[in-house]
Parts: C-alpha cells; structure tokens; sequence
C-alpha cells in the first residue's frame, strides 16, 4: 500500500527557519517524482515544485524558486520541504504527492499545517 | 505561466449531471488530471491523463480534454460528491498547474 506520511503541524516566528518532511511507504522511492503543494487558508492548490530521487533532480514553480528547497533522502525514503527564513505568508497547509509520469498526483500526504506569526 | 480558469461554482440537484469545466491556451494538447478535495481532507485524484478514472473512483465520474477546454462530468450526482474540483494540466516543459477550483454543492 502506497504512503506518504508527513510531519506534523508547526507553529514559527517570523525569519525563522523550517524543515518539513514526507516519508514514502509502499513503492520504490527512487523511482517516482514527488511533489509539494500549497494551499493557503481558503484557497487553491499551487504547485511549488518537484523532485526526482532517483538523481536528485529538482524543478521549481518560479513563484517559489529561491523562497524553498526540496530535498531527497533516498536511504530513508524521505523528502523534505525547507525554509531557511519564514514569512507570515508562508501560512499554510503544505502537502507532498506521489507525481506519476504524466504529471497527475496519485498518492497525497495528509498535510502539514505551518502558521507564521510574531 | 501558463494559466486554468475553472468557473467557481457549479450547482445540481442529487441525481442529475454535474458538468465542471477547465479551460487554457492548447488544454487539448496537455495531459489533464482533476481532484476532488472535502474540506480539511487532502485532495483525491479523480480523473489522470484527460480521461482515464483513478483506482476506486466511480464509474459516475468521465472526462474529456479537447481543443482549449477540459470537461469533468459526474453522472447522476449524489451527496457524497458535494466537494471542491481542481483541475491541473501538464505536459513535459512544465512541473504542473492548477486551476481555481469549482466548488460542486449538491442542493
């Protein structure tokens, strides 16, 4: 059965870093895309970018490129969402996907809640 | 970028058809998949490849992708469907967009 099971929620202050993961059960990790979403409170979902872990290849939206990493650790069969400064409008829910070949997002965490406030 | 619009909102009453719509420059030549988010849940996919339905998905649920417009039928709509709908295109050049979202409320 395929999973992916992500941290939990987080409550920071403005300026500080963040590190949110996504561990993959179920399949063999190296050999599918994931990809991690934004969904703001009352609002859609934005792709942010994607990362293959079998090289380690990564693509952003450049709506994100430069704000986030995402990252890959194959031997753990986690990948991570990281912030190295947070802003109050990094508020957000933030999901990880399983991304098939032709772009659709089989398999979804259940999300990690992030609230930014001084 | 590339753009989806998605009307906001569709209504229909149970048992009827429920037609939600995706529109974009060239949609036709993208690979379109939707999802089906209930509130505080994450999204499910309904529909991958324009028109292909996901594992455990009813068979109430087709859809079809032509020329700048991508269409997400629910027949014989029921309750359970009451939801938000995205849809997102692909295609090899890009990582993926969504539309807006079209909330389905089944009166």
């Amino acid at each position: 059965e395929v999973q992916l099971v992500q941290s939990g929620a987080e409550v920071k202050k403005p300026g500080e870093s963040l590190n949110i993961s996504c561990k993959a059960s179920g399949y063999t990790f190296s050999d599918y895309w994931i990809a991690w979403v934004r969904q703001m409170p009352g609002k859609g979902l934005e792709r942010m970018g994607i990362i293959y872990p079998g090289d380690l290849g990564t693509r952003y939206n450049p709506s994100f490129q430069g704000q986030v990493t995402i990252s890959a650790d194959t031997s753990t069969s986690v990948a991570y969402l990281q912030w190295t400064s947070l802003a109050t409008s990094d508020t957000a829910t933030y999901f990880c996907a399983r991304h098939q070949g032709t772009g659709a997002l089989d398999f979804w965490g259940q999300g990690t809640p992030v609230s930014v406030s001084s | 970028s590339y753009e989806l619009t998605a009307s906001p909102s569709v209504s229909v009453s149970p048992g009827q058809t429920a037609t939600i719509t995706c529109s974009g420059d060239k949609l036709g030549g993208k690979y379109v998949a939707w999802y089906q988010q209930k509130p505080g849940q994450s999204p499910v996919l309904v529909i991958y490849e324009d028109d292909k339905r996901f594992s455990g998905i009813p068979e109430r649920f087709s859809a079809a992708n032509s020329g700048n417009t991508a269409t997400l039928t629910i027949s014989g709509t029921q309750s359970v469907d009451e939801a938000d709908y995205y849809c997102q295109a692909w295609d090899s050049s890009m990582i993926g967009v969504f539309g807006g979202g079209t909330r389905l409320t089944v009166l």
